[in-house]
């Protein structure tokens, strides 16, 4: 099993759509976990992060499941903006900033 | 306020060769870690610097190794390249005095893609 995984999409949305993508992971010790963006051929960049149960931001809302180990993203009223790749992460637990990447899921939002 | 900073953007090399790949942090974080982010894949952990040391490494072999200078930037080598190398390479910063594991946020720099024919 993948440490984490993703759906890979694209998920392909009209403007002003909801859109929730979920990430899985396999070590139960992890503590924290980050949703990245990355534009094509661009660098990752931090979107939000995730300590308890969730965490909400505008349009962005991520939330945890510990016991089903799982995490989501959902993002409301979609802007063409919004496309992009969305990568889930998570931090090695006992490692030192060593974060794992899922594959990321591609979104596209059509006007 | 610089952000990380990558050189060079791109690099075209061949099989059997060696490669460079150097990482400026952002102001004030002292440890690097490199990633290999191959095409439709997310980021690979390499290897991550701290004080001039390797302090964690991911699944490469060694023809990957690294270096980190006293201005705490980091060089990235990678030796014998193999076409399998060809991937964009991410150096991201930050500071390890951040409380809490994980909470240390990383930044990345723009990348260095490698070409390997």
């Amino acid at each position: 099993r993948k440490e984490v995984e993703q759906d890979p999409g694209p998920f392909n949305v009209p403007e002003g759509a909801t859109v929730a993508f979920n990430c899985t992971y396999s070590n139960s010790a992890s503590q924290s976990f980050f949703w990245y963006r990355q534009d094509c051929r661009k660098e990752p960049k931090l979107l939000m992060s995730v300590y308890s149960s969730g965490n909400e931001d505008g349009r962005f809302t991520a939330q945890l499941n510990r016991a089903s180990q799982y995490i989501s993203l959902l993002i409301r009223d979609s802007k063409l903006s919004d496309s992009a790749t969305y990568l889930c992460v998570v931090p090695f637990s006992g490692g030192y900033n060593k974060l794992i990447f899922g594959a990321g899921t591609r979104l596209a939002v059509h006007p | 306020d610089a952000g990380v900073t990558q050189s060079p953007t791109h690099l075209i090399k061949t099989r059997g060769q060696q490669v460079t790949l150097r990482c400026s942090p952002k102001s004030g974080h002292d440890t690097v870690s490199w990633y290999q982010q191959a095409l439709g894949q997310g980021p690979q952990f390499i290897f991550q610097y701290y004080e001039e040391e390797e302090r964690q490494r991911g699944n490469f072999p060694d023809r990957f190794s690294g270096h980190q200078f006293p201005n705490y930037s980091s060089e990235l080598n990678v030796n014998a390249l193999l076409l399998g190398d060809s991937a964009l390479y991410l150096c991201a910063s930050s500071f390890r005095g951040g409380s809490g594991e994980g909470r240390r946020e990383q930044f990345f720099g723009p990348g260095t893609r490698l070409t390997v024919l």
